[in-house]
């Protein structure tokens, strides 16, 4: 079955404690892609990444790190997690980045 | 600047009935549309692609019209069903070359009353 998956789907954190989320795609997509969703903000874009090795900041990148060091996957990294980015975050793939975007099951994340 | 803004936010309607979904944006350089339907508490789930020069989309009972010119789309639902009850999401495909995203409206909560 053609999906993104994300882990762990819930997370709760304090304040400093560096902390990963993985995605992956088995779709063999070129375009992978962050976004988190907040009550009346909407989602938006954190980072992305056009192909293996090549990756680039969104609209709200600061206190975020990413990689992509194989096609499938693509972590998002939060090294000194903070309450304000208590949110709910999505991964999504696609062709190109110009064709449909499928989006992973999210990840909601508390840091206190 | 690009925004996206979806009316109206929350609508209510009883079951069978025919309704149409907003979604305007201010800037027509825009490569496609998405509209995703979002349940609660789970992710965004595709529903209709346009692409930039498509004037409109069909899925069974969905129907998703692009005026590029005039910054909108609508979405219609036909024969509305309870389980057709959840947020429904548009997003403008924008960049090009090197920077592809998408950039969402907040959305309209869809409430189909039995």
């Amino acid at each position: 079955e053609a999906q993104v998956t994300q882990n762990p789907r819930y997370l709760i954190t304090v304040t400093g404690k560096k902390l990963t989320v993985t995605c992956s795609q088995n779709m063999n997509h070129e375009y992978m892609s962050w976004y988190r969703q907040d009550p009346g903000l909407g989602l938006r874009q954190i980072y992305y990444s056009m192909n293996v090795e090549v990756t680039d900041k969104g609209d709200v990148p600061e206190g975020y790190k990413v990689s992509r060091k194989e096609k499938r996957n693509f972590p998002l990294i939060l090294e000194s997690p903070s309450p304000n980015q208590t949110s709910l975050y999505f991964c999504a793939s696609s062709l190109d980045g110009f064709y449909e975007q499928y989006f992973g099951p999210g990840t909601r994340l508390t840091v206190t | 600047k690009q925004e996206v803004t979806q009316i109206p936010a929350a609508l209510s309607v009883p079951e069978g009935e025919n309704l149409v979904l907003n979604c305007s944006f201010t800037d027509s350089a825009i490569y496609n549309l998405q509209w995703f339907r979002q349940d609660p508490g789970k992710g965004l789930t595709s529903l209709l692609l346009i692409q930039s020069s498509q004037r409109e989309q069909t899925s069974g009972r969905l129907n998703a019209s692009l005026d590029k010119s005039s910054g909108r789309s609508t979405l219609y639902i036909a024969a509305s069903q309870p389980g057709d009850s959840a947020t429904y999401l548009c997003a403008v495909g924008v960049g090009g070359g090197a920077t592809n995203k998408l950039i969402f409206g907040t959305g309209t909560l869809l409430a189909v009353q039995p």
